[in-house]
């Protein structure tokens, strides 16, 4: 079963960096994803997706602060030089054949 | 610029009815994949249904299987969910999303484009 597996929290201090991991499912390991930003009371907004092999393709209008990486089944969103509107849900999401799946999501603070 | 408008949201009662819209721009709609995906209150986000660019294939969560029915209207280029038999459990926002497919065309693969979401009540 394609799973994505995502901690509930993180946190750092303003201007500085946080790593969140997206792991993917036994059996799943060379799969792309795609991240996700949800501001406070906003609609989710697309980052980046992210393939295996470390290349990816931001969305229209997303600083270079936001990088992403990939490891095994692990795949991961960095935000450099953390700023305030950085503090959002960020989810991760990937597919299979004629389904779309989402991880839980991660709660950044920015402090 | 993408702009995905929703409409359609309400209150209903356990066991209705409710058809959704979403009104696309921007976009050479009739090229893309489109997936409505909703949050229920304070929880992350949950895939409920996607089509291909030209309508011919559809693709649905287990939880909505049978009772949505995801189509569109690439004249108007608008998509639509018919929402049958609600449950409690459908209460949520419904966002309707622009979806990258693979080189088949048939199968969706990533968002890249998300609207401002409508929410939709069943309570009686």
């Amino acid at each position: 079963q394609l799973v994505l597996t995502q901690s509930p929290s993180a946190s750092a201090s303003l201007g500085a960096s946080v790593k969140l991991t997206c792991t993917l499912s036994s059996g799943h390991s060379s799969y792309a994803i795609a991240w996700h930003q949800q501001q406070p009371e906003k609609g989710p907004r697309y980052l980046m997706k992210l393939n295996s092999d470390d290349s990816h393709s931001k969305g229209d209008g997303i600083p270079d602060r936001f990088s992403g990486s990939s490891s095994g089944a692990e795949r991961y969103l960095t935000i450099s030089s953390l700023q305030s509107e950085d503090e959002a849900d960020y989810y991760c999401q990937t597919w299979g054949t004629g389904i779309l799946v989402f991880g839980g999501g991660t709660k950044v603070t920015v402090l | 610029e993408v702009q995905l408008l929703e409409s359609g949201g309400g209150l209903v009662q356990p066991g209705g009815s409710l058809r959704l819209s979403c009104a696309a721009s921007g976009f050479t709609f009739s090229s893309y994949a489109m997936s409505w995906v909703r949050q229920a209150p304070g929880k992350g986000l949950e895939w409920v249904s996607a089509i291909s660019y030209s309508g011919g294939s559809t693709y649905y969560a287990d939880s909505v299987k049978g009772r949505f029915t995801i189509s569109r209207d690439n004249s108007k280029n608008t998509l639509f969910v018919q929402m049958n038999s609600l449950r409690a459990e459908d209460t949520a926002v419904y966002y309707c999303a622009k979806v990258i497919s693979d080189s088949s065309g048939y199968y969706p693969m990533n968002v890249d484009y998300w609207g401002q979401g409508t929410l939709v009540t069943v309570s009686s």
